[in-house]
């Protein structure tokens, strides 16, 4: 069974230092996402890493992918209050494609 | 292009009612999918649709959900008689072909007291 394990569940940052997400899984998958949701609102879509050694950067998010170590990443740089939100990455599984999600980590940016 | 919506919002209801919840896809989506996300747990993944057929239903929790989606467009999902348990946000996704990326709903948060 596909299990996705994701840590830390919360991060408290303080504006302008980086921090790591990281998400570990525990079968081969093809394709990983990383969402993003704000309180009471959906969830974003933010990347969808597809390969080995994969890396996609959008603003101070930077996601990266080792297939080997069943580990995706998701980096961020000098973050920034408007970055506080709950961050999911999730795997793609079987046929359906459907979705094993981590638990969330809960990012607090404070100024 | 509207995104995917989801009514209603928020449902109260009593242990032992009925409520059924409504998504409604991207538009020329064919593929849409149900997950939940009970109290303090990760969003879990309920059934996926293709058009009006239902592909995977493996994580229905029991016979007291019912989804549909008739003519292959909105879905529902139902739930008969709903149990404190059921208490939980649900989302809709919505993609283009399976391997695409999914679309989600903002969710139906429901309370049953």
């Amino acid at each position: 069974e596909l299990k996705v394990e994701q840590n830390p569940l919360f991060l408290s940052m303080q504006e302008g230092k980086n921090y790591t997400i990281y998400c570990n899984y525990s079968t081969t998958s093809d394709r990983l996402y990383w969402y993003r949701q704000d309180p009471g609102k959906s969830l974003e879509s933010l990347f969808v890493l597809l390969s080995n050694g994969a890396v996609k950067q959008e603003g101070r998010l930077m996601a990266s992918l080792d297939t080997k170590a069943r580990l995706s990443t998701l980096h961020i740089t000098a973050a920034v209050h408007d970055l506080s939100a709950t961050y999911f990455c999730a795997v793609g599984g079987g046929a359906t494609n459907k979705l094993i999600f981590g638990t969330g980590t809960l990012l607090a940016v404070q100024p | 292009e509207a995104g995917v919506t989801q009514f209603p919002s928020h449902s109260v209801i009593e242990k032992g009612q009925t409520v059924t919840l409504r998504c409604d896809p991207i538009s020329g989506h064919d593929n849409l999918y149900w997950y939940r996300r009970v109290m303090g747990k990760e969003i879990k993944f309920l059934l996926h649709f293709v058009k009006e057929s239902k592909q995977d239903e493996s994580g229905m929790p029991n016979n007291r959900f019912l989804a549909e989606r008739t003519g292959g467009t909105y879905s529902t999902l139902k739930v008969q008689p709903a149990e404190l348990e059921d208490s939980g946000v649900y989302f809709c996704a919505s993609s283009q072909a399976p391997k695409e990326t999914q679309y989600f709903g903002p969710g139906t948060r429901l309370l049953v007291l």
